[in-house]
């Protein structure tokens, strides 16, 4: 079965500071997918990877995909306190859209 | 934006009663997903459908499950017989393209509480 490990399991950053989050899977991905996921929301999509080597920003936020398709990494620049939340990392081994999940990192952003 | 809308937003019923959670995907999407997550545990896919059939089910959906397209816009989550383990938030997912499409994007709902008692 595939594992995909995240990790740190929280965090707690000072506003302006940044953060790096890890998803590492057991098995070469399809594709990745970031999520955050508010109470009340569900699960907002950030970014999806697909190839190996792939980056991707949005804002403040950057995705990469390492060349082996096995780890993907989440970063944040100068966090602010809508960064607040958690984050899960889902894997896509075979391109049907059946997700495996991280267990989620929650990340607490201090004023 | 677009968004996937689901009702209700809570629910409590007695162990062994029927439950329906409804979800209405993005107009234009054509594969539905359902998703759950047990409180403190990890996000888990259930279920995917297309063309008014399942697709692919895991190893939780088992008989007491089933889902259905009533009709054009509503995509539905049927439990027959509660259990006391079934009390989880159940995510409904669309997406625009199929499997083996290339890049795709699964649009979540807010998701469905569900507390089994």
């Amino acid at each position: 079965s595939q594992e995909l490990e995240q990790s740190p399991q929280s965090l707690i950053v000072q506003e302006g500071k940044n953060l790096t989050i890890n998803c590492t899977s057991s098995k070469t991905l399809y594709g990745l997918y970031w999520y955050k996921q508010k109470y009340g929301e569900g699960l907002i999509f950030l970014m999806m990877l697909q190839k190996g080597g792939e980056e991707k920003s949005h804002e403040k936020i950057t995705a990469k995909l390492d060349e082996k398709k096995q780890q993907s990494s989440l970063h944040i620049t100068a966090s602010q306190p809508s960064h607040a939340g958690i984050y899960l990392c889902g894997a896509d081994i075979r391109g049907d859209y059946k997700l495996s999940f991280g267990a989620g990192t929650t990340v607490t952003v201090r004023a | 934006e677009p968004e996937v809308t689901q009702t209700p937003s809570h629910q409590v019923t007695q162990m062994g009663q029927e439950v329906i959670l409804r979800c209405v995907p993005i107009s234009n999407h054509l594969y539905f997903y359902w998703y759950r997550q047990i409180l403190g545990q990890k996000v888990e896919f259930l279920v995917s459908f297309y063309n008014n059939e399942i697709s692919e089910k895991s190893e939780i959906f088992d008989d007491q499950f089933s889902v259905e397209r009533p009709d054009g816009s509503n995509f539905t989550l049927k439990i027959r017989s509660t259990k006391l383990e079934d009390s989880a938030m159940y995510f409904c997912a669309s997406s625009e393209l199929g499997p083996f499409s290339g890049a795709n994007v699964l649009t979540f709902g807010a998701g469905s509480r569900l507390t089994v008692l």
